[in-house]
């Protein structure tokens, strides 16, 4: 069974940098998936932040792009976010998901639980 | 606002059909599949219907999916408590914004 677990800091300081990590269990992060970070607002709908490929490739929401970096560690089996310059309205719940590739569709498959991160002094 | 249109809410009693509208355009839904994920209160999205009307293994065939132009739709029969949720579509903006977009959510209420 695919299992993804969020881990980092739950508490950043306004201007500070974010800092997630994603860890995969129960398949390979160098398979033909794409690797990707969802975010969701308290009380608000999912935001697509961005997504890696084990290839290094990535593509980024462009609201948040010159802020993002997502990247990989084959070796850890396991990708990480960055985001800069954090405010108040980077407060969410950042998920971490799997987009599988069957027969040229594309969805998220497998989610991990989420884990809450507060932008506050 | 989000770049796919979805109600804010929908209603139904045990046992009837509901159904979930989701608008876009030519450069996602026109070009892309339509996924659509159910978020029950505090837990991550499951997903419940990939390339437009295909379920995973596991989702009850009371839930289905259609997609016409650049619309698409989320039926769900005999509805039950335990589908109280947030609907969510999702398809791949193929556009100048390209990556992922979503719909605003739909909170279903089971009356």
């Amino acid at each position: 069974q695919v299992q993804l677990q969020e881990s980092g800091p739950g508490l950043v300081k306004p201007s500070g940098t974010l800092s997630l990590t994603c860890a995969v269990s129960g398949a390979s992060i160098s398979s033909n998936n794409w690797w990707n970070w969802v975010r969701q607002a308290p009380g608000k709908g999912l935001e697509w932040i961005g997504e890696i490929h084990h290839s290094g490739t990535t593509t980024y929401n462009p609201s948040l792009k010159s802020r993002v970096t997502i990247s990989v560690d084959r070796s850890k089996n396991q990708f990480s976010l960055k985001l800069t310059s954090g405010t108040a309205a980077d407060t969410a719940v950042y998920y971490c998901a799997r987009v599988a590739q069957l027969l040229g569709e594309y969805y998220f498959d497998y989610w991990g639980q989420g884990t809450l991160v507060t932008v506050s002094s | 606002q989000s770049v796919l249109t979805q109600p804010p809410s929908a209603s139904g009693a045990p046992g009837q059909r509901v159904s979930i509208s989701c608008s876009g355009r030519s450069s996602n839904i026109g070009t892309n599949s339509v996924n659509w994920y159910q978020q029950l209160p505090g837990t991550a999205p499951k997903l419940l219907i990939y390339s437009n009307n295909q379920r995973p293994s596991g989702v009850p065939d009371r839930f289905s999916g259609s997609k016409s132009g650049t619309s698409a739709s989320l039926a769900i029969s005999g509805l039950q408590s335990e589908d109280e949720a947030d609907y969510y579509c999702a398809a791949w903006e193929s556009d100048s914004l390209i990556g992922w977009v979503f719909g605003g959510g739909t909170k279903l209420t089971v009356l």
